[in-house]
This record gives C-alpha cells, sequence and structure tokens, in this order.
C-alpha cells in the first residue's frame, strides 16, 4: 500500500518568511496529493491539491510542486502570518481506483511575528 | 446534514471494554473512511467504506476492531476488549465519491476522543 514520508516535523519562521514543507510516497501509481491544515483543536481542512498531470500549482500565498519521477512533492507558503501557524499534512491517493487517502504524519508549522 | 457529526465526542473507559463509535455523514456522501490520529501524529486510516461495503479495510490494526455501514449512510466503529493503546480521536470524514474525478476532498467531523484507562 501506499506510505507517505513528511519532513520536518517542526518548522519556525518569522513572519513575511517562506515556508516549504517536502513528502515523498511509495506507490507511483498515486495521482492525487492534497494538502490539509489542522489549527489546534480543529478537523484538518483541505487547503489545496495537485493532480499528477501537472508540475504546480498556486492560489495565492500557496504552492505545491510535484516531481512524479522522484515521487515527491511540496508544500510552499510565502508571505507567512501568525495564522499560518498549525499542522500540515500531505497525502496522496490513486484518484481513479478509489483507494483510500493516506496522509503524512504532519509538520507543525510556528509562525513568530 | 450539513457537516460530517461525530458521536461521542468524548468517551472514557476502562481496559478491556467495549466501545462504538459513530459516524453520520454528509448527506448524499457516498464515500466515508475512519481514520485515527494520536496526539502530533497524522490520521492513520483505519477502513473506507464506498456505499455499504468496505472498499479497503487494510488499516484495521487487528480483529478487535470493525465497522459497518449497513445503509450506506451512517457508519458505527466498534472495539473489542480496548486497550490504553487505543486512546486517540478517532476521525470520519465523507466525500461524493470515492471514485470520480473531483470528488476527492474530504470533509472531517469533529472526532471521537478516545481514553481508556
Amino acid at each position: 500500500g501506499e506510505n507517505v514520508e513528511q519532513h520536518p516535523s517542526t518548522l519556525s519562521v518569522q513572519e513575511g518568511d517562506s515556508a516549504v514543507i517536502k513528502c515523498t510516497y511509495s506507490d507511483s501509481a498515486s495521482n492525487y496529493f492534497p494538502w490539509y491544515k489542522q489549527e489546534l483543536g480543529k478537523r484538518p481542512q483541505l487547503i489545496i491539491d495537485i493532480r499528477s498531470n501537472v508540475g504546480e500549482k498556486k492560489d495565492q500565498r500557496i504552492a505545491v510542486t510535484l516531481n512524479k519521477t522522484a515521487k515527491h512533492f511540496s508544500l510552499h507558503i510565502t508571505e507567512t502570518q501568525p495564522e499560518d501557524s498549525a499542522v500540515y499534512f500531505c497525502a496522496a491517493r490513486r484518484e481513479q481506483a478509489g483507494t483510500a487517502l493516506i496522509f503524512g504524519k504532519g509538520t507543525t508549522l510556528s509562525v513568530s511575528s | 446534514g450539513a457537516g460530517v457529526s461525530q458521536t461521542p465526542s468524548n468517551k472514557v473507559t476502562e481496559k478491556g471494554k467495549y466501545v462504538e463509535l459513530r459516524c453520520d455523514p454528509i448527506s448524499g456522501h457516498t464515500a466515508l473512511y475512519w481514520y485515527r490520529q494520536s496526539l502530533g501524529q497524522g490520521p492513520e486510516f483505519l477502513i473506507y467504506f464506498q456505499g455499504t461495503g468496505a472498499a479497503d479495510d487494510s488499516g484495521l490494526p487487528n480483529d478487535r476492531f470493525f465497522a459497518v455501514r449497513p445503509e450506506g449512510s451512517v457508519s458505527t466503529l466498534k472495539i473489542q476488549r480496548t486497550e490504553r493503546g487505543d486512546s486517540a480521536v478517532y476521525l470520519c470524514a465523507s466525500s461524493p465519491s470515492g471514485r470520480a474525478t473531483g470528488a476527492n476532498v474530504l470533509t472531517f467531523g469533529a472526532g471521537s476522543r478516545l481514553t481508556v484507562l
């Protein structure tokens, strides 16, 4: 089955800096890669996703890049703000096969002002 | 309903007891997932339903864990002979379909926090 590794486990940045979180996956057939944000005491929520037919996707201050050959994908947050502080999870699945979404262990991002 | 509803929100039980956790997904969502989340960890996949049937139960840790979704809506996760290591937040999520493109967005419930003493 799929295995998703995520690093770093914790990341501290100053407000305004960029943050990068990286994930690798094991199943070469996986083709859907979402990122979820979980604030303290709350449920995970989707913030951005990418499919294997594109290499990069942007949404305002966040972007995700995908390298299918290396089987890794990354989340980039620019101009970080204190409200970006949360735990971020990457995940992967085989979209058309209807397999389960498998999550990484998470990265705790702290943005200090 | 408007969102994914999970009950109970909090459950404290003694080692060896039986526990049931309930998930009421968003109306019309055919796919339903159970995850377990321990402190500081990511959601650990347990089981995934497509309609009434379990499409993938490979994440269930052992035969003490079982889940059902008899009518394709509400699901119950059942844990027999609970152990202290079962303590975690059990998250349920649903999506419109497990197979259709664009139906990948999981909506999570608030979770059921299980504490086994």
